[in-house]
C-alpha cells in the first residue's frame, strides 16, 4: 500500500526556470509533510516542511504547497540551479504514529545549464 | 553534517552471515529510525526506537532486529543474510514532532 506517491520518476529543467515536483498521498491522517533531497552515496537531507494547518511554506528558492482536499503537495524551486540536481523525496507522517516518515519513491531532478 | 553517525560506511559479507550496523543519533534526539533503500527504490521504514523502547515497526523481516541503548545509540542486527538484503541502510534521528535527520548510510553488499 503506497501511501505516498511520486508519479514522476524524473524531471529535466533548464537552469533559471521553475522546477515543480509533485507528490500525492492517500492517508488523510497525515498532518506533517516534508521534502528531502538526496545526492548519490549520501543520506537524505531535509529541505522544507509544511504542517497540515498551512497551505504554503517558503524558504528562499523553495516553496511547498499543500492541497489537502486533493491530497496533493508540490515543491517549487525557483530559479533552478545545476546544484539542485538530485533525487527529491516527499515524506509524510502523523503524530500518533510516533513520527515515522512514509516516503514516496523519489523524483530525480536534472537541471541543465 | 547532519550530526547522525553511522558505521560502517560499507560492508561486504557472505550469504548466511550476520552483521551489525551502528547509529549514533544527534545530540539530544531521543528517537531513532531505521530505513532500507534497495536499488532504485524509495526508503522503506523498518523500525523506530524512542528513548530505549520500540515505538513503531514497519516492514522489518524477522531475521532483522534492533535495539537502542541507554546512551541512545542504536544497532540494527541483520542475520541469515540473503542476496536480496543488499541495500543502503539509513539511520535517522529526531526530537519531538519535527524533521528527522539522516546519517550517511551503510551500504551492505551480500555476496
Amino acid at each position: 500500500d503506497q501511501q505516498v506517491k511520486q508519479n514522476s520518476p524524473s524531471l529535466s529543467v533548464q537552469e533559471g526556470r521553475i522546477s515543480i515536483l509533485n507528490c500525492d498521498y492517500t492517508n488523510s491522517m497525515f498532518d506533517y509533510f516534508l521534502w528531502y533531497k538526496k545526492y548519490p552515496a549520501e543520506g537524505p537531507t531535509f529541505l522544507i516542511s509544511i504542517s497540515s494547518i498551512k497551505d504554503k511554506n517558503e524558504d528562499g528558492r523553495f516553496t511547498v504547497f499543500l492541497n489537502k482536499s486533493a491530497k496533493h503537495l508540490s515543491l517549487h524551486i525557483v530559479p533552478s540551479q545545476p546544484g539542485d540536481s538530485a533525487v527529491y523525496f516527499c515524506a509524510a507522517k502523523y503524530y500518533n504514529q510516533g513520527g515515522k516518515l512514509i516516503f514516496g519513491q523519489g523524483t530525480e531532478l536534472s537541471v541543465k545549464p | 553534517d547532519s550530526g547522525v553517525t553511522q558505521t560502517p560506511k560499507h560492508l561486504i559479507t557472505a550469504t548466511g552471515q550476520r552483521v551489525t550496523l551502528r547509529c549514533s543519533p544527534r545530540s539530544g534526539d531521543l528517537s531513532v529510525y531505521w530505513y532500507q533503500q534497495s536499488l532504485d527504490q524509495g526508503l522503506q521504514f523498518l523500525i523506530q526506537y524512542y528513548n530505549g523502547e520500540e515505538r513503531a515497526k514497519g516492514n522489518i523481516l524477522e531475521r532483522f532486529s534492533a535495539q537502542q541503548f541507554p546512551d541512545l545509540h542504536s544497532e540494527l542486527n541483520l542475520s541469515s543474510l540473503e542476496l536480496g538484503d543488499s541495500a543502503l541502510y539509513f539511520c535517522a534521528s529526531s526530537s519531538g514532532h519535527s524533521e528527522a535527520f539522516f546519517g550517511q548510510g551503510t551500504r551492505l553488499t551480500v555476496v
